[in-house]
């Protein structure tokens, strides 16, 4: 089946710096990806489409200078979250669309201190 | 915003059927009704789709009503690692059309 691996699968960083989390479709080539951000005892939230060789469309509210989107790749979609801040800590998630099922990360946990 | 309706929580006995209830009245022709589970600090994992027909798979069976302004995932025989949160998302994918998640239902699976 459509594996969608994701990495890292926890992070800690210092407040103030950058943290780039991958996403890779393992056997499928993903033209459309999506980025999820989810606080404990939330649903999902999401925040930007990614689609290989343009640029991503944000959510609205989500800021688009503070994580950034890079679809280089039919295999390959990242995100990089600039300036962290205690307040971006929570779990990021992946999803990109694999025929006729949409097929998610596991995830990364981040952790702003 | 989400499509669908879900009752926040539900319990299910072991070795019973648990029964999953989603309505989604604004559903256009195009878009098929999907559910996933999300069990904790984990991604969302696929479970079953469908358009109008009713589906079965390993893991589950969809029931759609006729006017598809609802559906059911039935869980046949429920075991404690089905404790999950599961959602119900509808979605035109030929278009790309991203998934946008509802608060889905907590099933707790009781010894």
């Amino acid at each position: 089946g459509a594996v969608v691996s994701q990495h890292p699968s926890w992070v800690i960083c210092k407040s103030g710096t950058s943290v780039k989390i991958e996403c890779r479709s393992l056997d499928f080539q993903a033209t459309t990806m999506f980025w999820y951000r989810q606080f404990p005892k939330q649903s999902l939230m999401l925040m930007a489409t990614s689609n290989e060789g343009s640029k991503a469309t944000y959510e609205q509210g989500v800021e688009k200078d503070k994580f950034l989107i890079n679809h280089a790749s039919l295999t390959l979609s990242t995100l990089t979250v600039t300036s962290a801040h205690p307040e971006d800590s929570s779990f990021y998630i992946c999803s990109a669309i694999n025929r006729r099922s949409y097929t998610f990360g596991s995830g990364t946990r981040l952790t702003v201190v | 915003d989400a499509k669908t309706t879900q009752p926040p929580s539900m319990d299910c006995a072991e070795g019973r059927a648990a029964n999953l209830p989603c309505n989604h009245s604004t559903i256009s022709g195009n878009e098929y009704v999907y559910w996933y589970r999300q069990i904790h600090s984990q991604g969302p994992q696929y479970i079953i789709h469908g358009l109008k027909n009713n589906e079965t798979n390993e893991m589950a069976s969809l029931i759609i009503t006729e006017d598809r302004k609802s559906s059911t995932l039935i869980l046949p025989h429920a075991t404690l690692r089905d404790t999950a949160v599961y959602y119900c998302i509808v979605s035109e994918i030929q278009g790309a059309q991203k998934l946008v998640f509802g608060q889905g239902t907590r099933l707790t699976i009781n010894p």
